[in-house]
């Protein structure tokens, strides 16, 4: 099925350890973006691209980069993981920013750093 | 800062009743985008309803339409008939640029 996937789904860091999302889509979509979710907060913008080879930072990108080499693929990654960075991170994709359909997103990776 | 206010944490609703989620948010922009999202509990993000912010015609979707009101930047939610599969977390997103800005989100919970 055409969509959005997320690996891992779950992960569980020691502090300090460092890791890397990887989220791919098969729409052929040129946006694509990284947001996490903490409970009460909505979901806030980490990162994001406008095409292949591009990124551009959100609302709280500090703690966090990515890398968009291939059209279909955003990584993000965390260099020093942090407990502050236990969350549930959803990677979405558009073809365009306001695209009659919105964004597609993924089912979700739950992190939690101890 | 372009913001999006959700004043409404939580709220309750019978079956077959209708219910409006309030939504709020802060631009200069004269063009722009907004959203409604649904997250019910397998956590997946839905699309509920998009309005295009130049279309003066509220957007509807079946048993969900807006009322969108550029001047008062306000962008209310009304979910016609519910249904106990509209239970979930709802998210009003707007969009000004390249990327959306949700809100923190209201908790509807459909009852028998």
């Amino acid at each position: 099925n055409a969509g959005v996937t997320q690996t891992p789904k779950f992960r569980v860091l020691k502090t300090g350890q460092s890791m890397t999302l990887l989220c791919a889509q098969d729409m052929n979509h040129e946006y694509m973006y990284w947001y996490r979710q903490d409970p009460g907060m909505g979901l806030r913008l980490i990162h994001y691209s406008v095409g292949e080879g591009t990124t551009a930072k959100g609302e709280v990108p500090d703690g966090y980069n990515v890398s968009r080499l291939k059209k279909q693929n955003f990584l993000l990654g965390l260099e020093s993981a942090a407990p502050s960075q236990t969350s549930v991170y959803f990677c979405a994709s558009s073809s365009s920013p306001g695209a009659v359909k919105g964004y597609t997103f993924g089912s979700g990776t739950r992190l939690t750093v101890v | 800062a372009q913001t999006v206010t959700q004043s409404q944490p939580e709220m309750s609703v019978q079956e077959a009743e209708t219910v409006t989620l309030s939504c709020t948010y802060d631009t200069s922009e004269s063009n722009y985008y907004l959203f409604w999202y649904k997250q019910p509990p397998s956590r997946q993000m839905i699309l509920v309803i998009r309005q295009e912010a130049y279309k003066q015609q509220n957007a509807t979707e079946n048993r969900f339409s807006v009322n969108f009101q550029k001047a008062a930047k306000s962008f209310s939610l009304k979910i016609s008939d519910s249904q106990l599969g509209d239970t979930a977390m709802y998210f009003c997103a707007f969009l000004p640029g390249y990327a959306l800005n949700f809100g923190k989100g209201t908790s509807l919970l459909v009852t028998p």
